[in-house]
Protein backbone atom coordinates (compact mmCIF):
# COMPACT_ATOMS: atom_id res chain seq x y z
CA UNK A 1 0.00 0.00 0.00
CA UNK A 2 1.38 3.45 -0.65
CA UNK A 3 2.26 5.67 2.05
CA UNK A 4 3.72 8.96 2.72
CA UNK A 5 5.97 10.53 5.28
CA UNK A 6 6.60 14.43 5.91
CA UNK A 7 9.76 15.25 7.89
CA UNK A 8 9.31 17.07 10.97
CA UNK A 9 5.77 18.44 11.81
CA UNK A 10 7.34 22.24 12.55
CA UNK A 11 9.57 23.70 10.44
CA UNK A 12 10.86 27.59 10.86
CA UNK A 13 11.89 29.87 8.63
CA UNK A 14 13.26 33.08 8.59
CA UNK A 15 11.65 35.65 6.42
CA UNK A 16 13.42 35.70 3.07
CA UNK A 17 15.15 32.46 3.86
CA UNK A 18 15.14 29.33 1.61
CA UNK A 19 12.12 27.09 2.59
CA UNK A 20 12.48 23.15 2.49
CA UNK A 21 9.81 20.92 3.25
CA UNK A 22 10.21 16.94 3.01
CA UNK A 23 8.02 14.61 1.75
CA UNK A 24 9.22 10.70 1.00
CA UNK A 25 6.55 8.26 -0.75
CA UNK A 26 5.65 4.57 -1.19
CA UNK A 27 4.05 3.19 -4.09
CA UNK A 28 4.06 0.07 -5.93
CA UNK A 29 3.60 1.78 -9.05
CA UNK A 30 4.53 5.03 -10.58
CA UNK A 31 2.57 7.55 -8.73
CA UNK A 32 0.63 11.34 -9.00
CA UNK A 33 1.91 13.12 -5.86
CA UNK A 34 0.93 16.54 -4.55
CA UNK A 35 1.11 19.89 -2.22
CA UNK A 36 -1.58 21.20 -0.66
CA UNK A 37 -1.62 24.28 1.84
CA UNK A 38 -3.86 24.43 4.47
CA UNK A 39 -4.32 28.24 6.11
CA UNK A 40 -6.07 28.52 9.31
CA UNK A 41 -9.51 27.87 9.05
CA UNK A 42 -9.68 27.46 5.85
CA UNK A 43 -9.49 23.67 3.48
CA UNK A 44 -6.78 22.82 1.82
CA UNK A 45 -5.82 24.42 -1.47
CA UNK A 46 -3.64 22.65 -4.53
CA UNK A 47 -0.13 24.02 -4.49
CA UNK A 48 1.49 21.80 -7.48
CA UNK A 49 1.09 18.46 -8.72
CA UNK A 50 3.31 15.59 -10.57
CA UNK A 51 1.84 13.30 -12.75
CA UNK A 52 4.15 11.80 -14.71
CA UNK A 53 5.62 14.92 -17.15
CA UNK A 54 8.37 17.24 -15.75
CA UNK A 55 10.16 16.00 -12.56
CA UNK A 56 10.23 19.91 -11.61
CA UNK A 57 7.01 21.05 -11.13
CA UNK A 58 5.70 24.51 -10.30
CA UNK A 59 3.30 26.03 -8.54
CA UNK A 60 1.23 28.94 -7.01
CA UNK A 61 2.57 31.70 -5.13
CA UNK A 62 6.51 30.41 -6.31
CA UNK A 63 6.58 27.48 -4.96
CA UNK A 64 8.22 23.97 -6.77
CA UNK A 65 8.56 20.50 -5.84
CA UNK A 66 11.20 18.12 -7.27
CA UNK A 67 10.16 14.21 -8.15
CA UNK A 68 13.00 12.16 -7.52
CA UNK A 69 12.48 8.58 -8.12
CA UNK A 70 15.78 6.90 -7.06
CA UNK A 71 15.40 8.74 -3.54
CA UNK A 72 11.23 8.29 -3.28
CA UNK A 73 10.85 12.02 -2.50
CA UNK A 74 8.95 14.70 -3.76
CA UNK A 75 10.06 18.03 -1.39
CA UNK A 76 8.65 21.45 -1.84
CA UNK A 77 10.88 24.65 -1.74
CA UNK A 78 10.55 27.87 -2.21
CA UNK A 79 13.38 30.13 -2.90
CA UNK A 80 12.37 33.17 -0.31
CA UNK A 81 9.97 32.91 1.92
CA UNK A 82 7.67 35.45 2.76
CA UNK A 83 4.86 35.66 5.96
CA UNK A 84 2.03 35.28 4.35
CA UNK A 85 3.61 31.58 3.67
CA UNK A 86 3.03 30.74 7.47
CA UNK A 87 0.31 27.61 6.97
CA UNK A 88 0.40 23.94 7.36
CA UNK A 89 1.49 21.90 4.32
CA UNK A 90 0.18 18.52 2.96
CA UNK A 91 1.99 15.94 0.74
CA UNK A 92 -0.03 13.48 -1.08
CA UNK A 93 0.02 10.75 -3.09
CA UNK A 94 -2.55 8.64 -5.37
CA UNK A 95 -2.01 5.42 -7.56
CA UNK A 96 -3.98 5.09 -10.57
CA UNK A 97 -7.59 4.13 -10.67
CA UNK A 98 -8.60 4.70 -7.35
CA UNK A 99 -11.16 6.98 -8.09
CA UNK A 100 -9.17 10.14 -7.34
CA UNK A 101 -8.32 8.97 -4.00
CA UNK A 102 -5.20 10.47 -2.10
CA UNK A 103 -3.33 9.35 0.94
CA UNK A 104 -1.99 12.40 2.71
CA UNK A 105 0.83 13.28 5.11
CA UNK A 106 0.66 14.08 8.75
CA UNK A 107 1.41 17.75 7.59
CA UNK A 108 4.08 19.70 8.17
CA UNK A 109 3.68 23.66 9.89
CA UNK A 110 5.57 26.11 8.76
CA UNK A 111 6.38 29.33 10.51
CA UNK A 112 8.06 32.27 9.29
CA UNK A 113 9.96 34.92 11.31
CA UNK A 114 10.12 38.47 10.41
CA UNK B 1 -17.80 28.55 -10.40
CA UNK B 2 -18.23 28.66 -6.31
CA UNK B 3 -16.60 25.50 -5.51
CA UNK B 4 -17.01 23.25 -2.80
CA UNK B 5 -20.14 23.97 -0.63
CA UNK B 6 -20.75 22.88 2.58
CA UNK B 7 -23.20 23.76 5.34
CA UNK B 8 -23.60 24.74 7.76
CA UNK B 9 -20.13 26.20 8.53
CA UNK B 10 -19.84 25.65 12.39
CA UNK B 11 -22.67 23.57 14.44
CA UNK B 12 -22.99 23.34 17.63
CA UNK B 13 -24.98 20.34 19.31
CA UNK B 14 -25.58 18.44 22.64
CA UNK B 15 -24.29 14.59 23.02
CA UNK B 16 -27.06 12.54 21.58
CA UNK B 17 -28.44 14.77 18.95
CA UNK B 18 -28.24 14.18 15.19
CA UNK B 19 -26.54 15.88 13.11
CA UNK B 20 -26.21 16.41 9.17
CA UNK B 21 -23.29 17.71 7.29
CA UNK B 22 -24.10 18.89 3.51
CA UNK B 23 -22.04 19.50 0.40
CA UNK B 24 -22.49 20.44 -2.87
CA UNK B 25 -19.34 19.41 -5.53
CA UNK B 26 -18.35 21.28 -8.34
CA UNK B 27 -20.29 20.51 -11.27
CA UNK B 28 -18.62 17.88 -13.29
CA UNK B 29 -16.38 16.38 -11.07
CA UNK B 30 -17.30 12.69 -10.34
CA UNK B 31 -15.72 12.17 -7.44
CA UNK B 32 -16.66 13.26 -3.73
CA UNK B 33 -14.32 13.12 -0.34
CA UNK B 34 -15.55 13.00 3.04
CA UNK B 35 -12.61 14.09 5.47
CA UNK B 36 -12.43 14.78 9.19
CA UNK B 37 -9.43 17.08 10.59
CA UNK B 38 -8.84 16.71 14.62
CA UNK B 39 -5.38 18.29 16.48
CA UNK B 40 -4.90 14.95 17.77
CA UNK B 41 -5.88 12.60 14.99
CA UNK B 42 -5.20 14.94 11.76
CA UNK B 43 -6.11 14.31 8.08
CA UNK B 44 -8.31 11.32 8.03
CA UNK B 45 -10.26 10.16 4.97
CA UNK B 46 -14.04 8.86 6.15
CA UNK B 47 -15.43 7.73 2.71
CA UNK B 48 -15.66 8.36 -0.86
CA UNK B 49 -17.47 8.34 -3.58
CA UNK B 50 -17.65 7.81 -7.65
CA UNK B 51 -19.77 8.20 -9.50
CA UNK B 52 -22.68 8.80 -6.71
CA UNK B 53 -21.51 4.95 -5.50
CA UNK B 54 -19.62 4.50 -2.38
CA UNK B 55 -16.55 2.81 -3.16
CA UNK B 56 -14.58 2.86 0.12
CA UNK B 57 -15.91 3.23 3.50
CA UNK B 58 -13.38 1.97 5.69
CA UNK B 59 -12.57 5.07 7.30
CA UNK B 60 -15.74 5.58 9.08
CA UNK B 61 -15.62 5.34 12.41
CA UNK B 62 -18.59 3.59 13.46
CA UNK B 63 -22.20 2.54 12.59
CA UNK B 64 -22.75 6.21 13.82
CA UNK B 65 -21.73 7.65 11.18
CA UNK B 66 -23.51 7.62 7.62
CA UNK B 67 -23.11 9.03 4.23
CA UNK B 68 -25.30 9.41 1.42
CA UNK B 69 -24.81 11.25 -2.28
CA UNK B 70 -27.99 10.50 -3.88
CA UNK B 71 -27.40 12.51 -7.03
CA UNK B 72 -24.26 14.12 -8.39
CA UNK B 73 -24.41 17.93 -6.76
CA UNK B 74 -25.42 16.70 -3.40
CA UNK B 75 -24.12 14.28 -0.49
CA UNK B 76 -24.81 14.32 3.21
CA UNK B 77 -23.03 13.16 5.60
CA UNK B 78 -24.87 12.20 9.47
CA UNK B 79 -23.67 11.25 12.58
CA UNK B 80 -26.41 10.01 15.09
CA UNK B 81 -25.98 9.83 17.80
CA UNK B 82 -23.74 12.36 18.56
CA UNK B 83 -21.01 12.10 21.12
CA UNK B 84 -18.04 15.10 22.27
CA UNK B 85 -15.55 12.69 20.63
CA UNK B 86 -16.72 13.61 17.10
CA UNK B 87 -15.87 16.98 17.24
CA UNK B 88 -13.60 18.02 14.62
CA UNK B 89 -13.70 20.05 11.13
CA UNK B 90 -14.99 17.82 8.35
CA UNK B 91 -13.80 18.33 4.98
CA UNK B 92 -15.95 17.83 1.64
CA UNK B 93 -13.55 17.32 -1.64
CA UNK B 94 -14.61 16.93 -4.95
CA UNK B 95 -12.06 15.48 -7.58
CA UNK B 96 -11.27 15.64 -11.35
CA UNK B 97 -8.22 14.44 -12.69
CA UNK B 98 -7.06 13.59 -9.42
CA UNK B 99 -6.84 16.97 -7.99
CA UNK B 100 -8.65 17.60 -5.42
CA UNK B 101 -11.02 20.75 -4.53
CA UNK B 102 -11.87 21.26 -0.81
CA UNK B 103 -14.35 23.20 0.79
CA UNK B 104 -14.28 25.45 3.71
CA UNK B 105 -15.26 22.94 6.11
CA UNK B 106 -17.96 22.30 8.80
CA UNK B 107 -16.29 22.93 12.00
CA UNK B 108 -18.94 20.29 14.43
CA UNK B 109 -18.68 20.92 17.97
CA UNK B 110 -20.72 18.41 20.31
CA UNK B 111 -21.00 19.35 23.91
Amino acid sequence: AQSVTQLGSHVSVSEGALVLLRCNYSSSVPPYLFWYVQYPNQGLQLLLKYTSAATLVKGINGFEAEFKKSETSFHLTKPSAHMSDAAEYFCAVSEHNQGGKLIFGQGTELSVKP
Amino acid sequence: DAGVIQSPRHEVTEMGQEVTLRCKPISGHNSLFWYRQTMMRGLELLIYFNNNVPIDDSGMPEDRFSAKMPNASFSTLKIQPSEPRDSAVYFCASSANYEQYFGPGTRLTVT
